[in-house]
């Protein structure tokens, strides 16, 4: 059964700094990597999707990386902005029976 | 109307009602998802559609029965629920089956 994990749960920055949220997985046989953010109350916002066939994606300030061998991707958030403050899952897709795994998710908070 | 939509967005019900929850892609995608989000727990899958077909259970309670008239709706029918089942429902699709998901806003439902 696929166990993922994100850390830290919490994460309080002020703005501008540079940081790393972490996700790790069980199971290494997976089809992609899916990363989301979730303000309050809210559906998801997909990120960043990296099949597992690549080693990392990127979008603006926004980059992911994976590594299967070691079970872990993290997603490494440039410049950050209070706009950023949000809560960030990752998902592991398995194409084979169309499961799919979350995190708990890592809240984020960018101070001004 | 883009993207992936619900409704309704807020619903309260008692015990004893029976409602239904919509969503409907509009990317023309053919797999779509039902998942619960509850408070402190990851996301759950509850059923997946591939193609209007059925292919995940995961393990969900009759009282929820979900139908998939064709790829681009997808309804929870909903009856004697649980106060345990207050959450916040969301509905996603993807282009193949297992690939990268959008979600729509969810359904924040209050069982009383």
């Amino acid at each position: 059964k696929q166990e993922v994990t994100q850390i830290p749960a919490a994460l309080s920055v002020p703005e501008g700094e540079n940081l790393v949220l972490n996700c790790s997985f069980t199971d290494s046989a997976i089809y992609n990597l899916q990363w989301f953010r979730q303000d309050p109350g809210k559906g998801l916002t997909s990120l960043l999707l990296i099949q597992s066939s690549q080693r990392e994606q990127t979008s603006g300030r926004l980059n992911a990386s994976l590594d299967k061998s070691s079970g872990r991707s993290t997603l490494y958030i440039a410049a950050s902005q209070p706009g950023d403050s949000a809560t960030y899952l990752c998902a592991v897709l398995n194409t084979n029976a169309g499961k799919s795994t979350f995190g708990d998710g890592t809240t984020l908070t960018v101070k001004p | 109307e883009t993207g992936v939509t619900q409704t309704p967005r807020h619903l309260v019900m008692g015990m004893t009602n029976k409602k239904s929850l919509k969503c409907e892609q509009h990317l023309g995608h053919n797999a779509m998802y039902w998942y619960k989000q509850s408070a402190k727990k990851p996301l759950e899958l509850m059923f997946v559609y591939n193609f209007k077909e059925q292919t995940e259970n995961n393990s969900v309670p009759s009282r929820f029965s979900p139908e998939c008239p064709n790829s681009s709706h997808l309804f929870l029918h909903l009856h004697t629920l649980q106060p345990e089942d207050s959450a916040l429902y969301l509905c996603a699709s993807s282009q193949v089956f297992g690939g990268e998901q959008f979600f729509g806003p969810g359904t924040r439902l209050t069982v009383l």
